[in-house]
């Protein structure tokens, strides 16, 4: 069965600092691989996406993503984090080509603060 | 706002009631995938459907059943309901029935079983 880890559940950062949040998925066969982002009161909204071509992929609000395919890994980056940045963000697999729901990560609670 | 909208937004109910969900997808959407997220299991796919026809099935229990119907809304029945079937039960549409098309998250229902 295919899971997703995120290795941190609790980030805490200053304002202006780096971000790194890791995720590795497990499944047998080619992936698409997402992350969403949940703010506070809010929907989960799409953050980015790979599913193919150049594995370095960007998404909104200045987030990126890079998809290593020999480490499982899809691990979200930011440079610098803002304060609105506070949220539970989320990592998502799905098998490509097929009709299936997404496979999500625990979530990481990231805390940005001022 | 996604355009996905659920009602109701809160329900509380006692053990052994059954009660439904309801979602309606963003306008041109065909398909329908509902999700439950709890503290222990996190977010976890239950259900999708697609104009109308169930397409992949997740962790649904027995005792939860899904329809979509001609209008292209959705109805999520949960009965014999349990403490543990206490969650916030999410609804995501998108254009197709396949994995590339982006998923869009209603703002979600939150059951409480007492």
């Amino acid at each position: 069965a295919q899971s997703v880890s995120q290795h941190n559940h609790h980030v805490i950062l200053s304002e202006a600092a780096s971000l790194e949040l890791g995720c590795n998925y497990s499944y047998g066969g080619t992936v698409n691989l997402f992350w969403y982002v949940q703010y506070p009161g809010q929907h989960l909204q799409l953050l980015l996406k790979y599913f193919s071509g150049d594995p370095l992929v960007k998404g909104i609000k200045g987030f990126e993503a890079e998809f290593i395919k020999s480490k499982f890994s899809f691990n979200l980056r930011k440079p610098s984090v803002q304060w609105s940045d506070t949220a539970e963000y989320f990592c998502a697999v799905n098998q490509r080509g097929g009709a299936d729901g997404l496979t999500f990560g625990k979530g990481t609670h990231l805390i940005i603060q001022p | 706002d996604s355009g996905v909208t659920q009602t109701p937004k809160h329900l509380i109910t006692a053990t052994g009631q059954r009660v439904t969900l309801r979602c309606s997808p963003r306008s041109g959407d065909l398909s329908v995938y509902w999700y439950q997220q709890s503290l222990d299991q996190g977010l976890q796919f239950l259900i999708q459907y697609y104009n109308g026809e169930e397409r992949a099935k997740g962790n649904i229990l027995e005792r939860f059943s899904a329809q979509q119907f001609p209008d292209l809304h959705s109805e999520l029945n949960l009965s014999s309901l349990e403490l543990g079937d206490s969650a916030l039960y999410f609804c995501a549409s998108s254009v197709r029935d396949r994995a590339t098309y982006e998923q869009y998250f209603g703002p979600g229902t939150r059951l409480t079983v007492t």
